[in-house]
C-alpha cells in the first residue's frame, strides 16, 4: 500500500520555468521530509515541516505543509539544470518512515 | 555534522559470496533503517533498529542479516545473494523517538550481484 502519492511522475522543463510537485494522502503525518537524489547517491534533505499550514522557503524552494497534515508540495521557481533529480517526500508515522513514489525532474538548458 | 557513512561505495559479488556493508554516524541517533532502492524508484524499507534492537524487519529473506554493535554501527551481512539483489542499498538514521523525527541518509552501497 502506497501512504504517499507523488505527482507529476515525470517533468521534463526548460530552464527559467516554474514547477509544482504534490505528495498526497488519506493519512495524518506528524512530519513530512522532501528530499532530492542524483543517481547512484543518497537521498540529500531539503526540508522537514511540522507544523500544520507551515510554509518554509530554501532559496528558489517553497515547500508547503497541509492544514490537516496529510499533503505537501514543492514549488520550484525559475528552474535550474541543476535542480534536475529525483524529488521524493517521506511522512513520519508509526515508528516508519513513508516514501511517495518520487517526481524525476529533468531541467533543460 | 549531519553526515553518514557507508562502505565500500561499490561491491561486486558472485552467489556464494558472503560480504557485509557498513553504516556509521555520530549524530546520536538512536535509529538507524537500511533500505533498497531500484532505479528510478523510491527506496524501500528492510530493517529498523531502535536503541539499538531490531524493531522492524518488512518480509525480508533470511539471506540479509542486519546487526547494530553499538549505537553508531550498522552492518548489513549478505550470504547467498541473487542476482535479483542487485541495487542501491541506503542506510539512514534519526533522532527516534520523536513526533518530528528526520532521516538522513547516507550516499549508499551499489551492490551487484553476479
Amino acid at each position: 500500500t502506497q501512504l504517499l502519492e507523488q505527482s507529476p511522475q515525470f517533468l521534463s522543463i526548460q530552464e527559467g520555468e516554474n514547477l509544482t510537485v504534490y505528495c498526497n494522502s488519506s493519512s495524518v503525518f506528524s512530519s513530512l521530509q522532501w528530499y532530492r537524489q542524483e543517481p547512484g547517491e543518497g537521498p540529500v534533505l531539503l526540508v522537514t515541516v511540522v507544523t500544520g499550514g507551515e510554509v518554509k522557503k530554501l532559496k528558489r524552494l517553497t515547500f508547503q505543509f497541509g492544514d490537516a497534515r496529510k499533503d505537501s508540495s514543492l514549488h520550484i521557481t525559475a528552474a535550474q539544470p541543476g535542480d534536475t533529480g529525483l524529488y521524493l517526500c517521506a511522512g513520519y508515522n508509526f515508528n516508519k518512515f513513508y516514501f511517495g513514489s518520487g517526481t524525476k525532474l529533468n531541467v533543460k538548458p | 555534522d549531519t553526515e553518514v557513512t557507508q562502505t565500500p561505495k561499490h561491491l561486486v559479488m558472485g552467489m556464494t559470496n558472503k560480504k557485509s556493508l557498513k553504516c556509521e554516524q555520530h549524530m546520536g541517533h538512536r535509529a538507524m533503517y537500511w533500505y533498497k532502492q531500484k532505479a528510478k524508484k523510491p527506496p524501500e524499507l528492510m530493517f529498523v533498529y531502535s536503541y539499538e534492537k531490531l524493531s522492524i524487519n518488512e518480509s525480508v529473506p533470511s539471506r540479509f542479516s542486519p546487526e547494530c554493535p553499538n549505537s553508531s554501527l550498522l552492518n548489513l551481512h549478505l550470504h547467498a545473494l541473487q542476482p535479483e539483489d542487485s541495487a542501491l542499498y541506503l542506510c539512514a538514521s534519526s533522532l527516534s523517538g520523536i513526533k518530528t523525527d528526520t532521516q538522513y541518509f547516507g550516499p549508499g552501497t551499489r551492490l551487484t550481484v553476479l
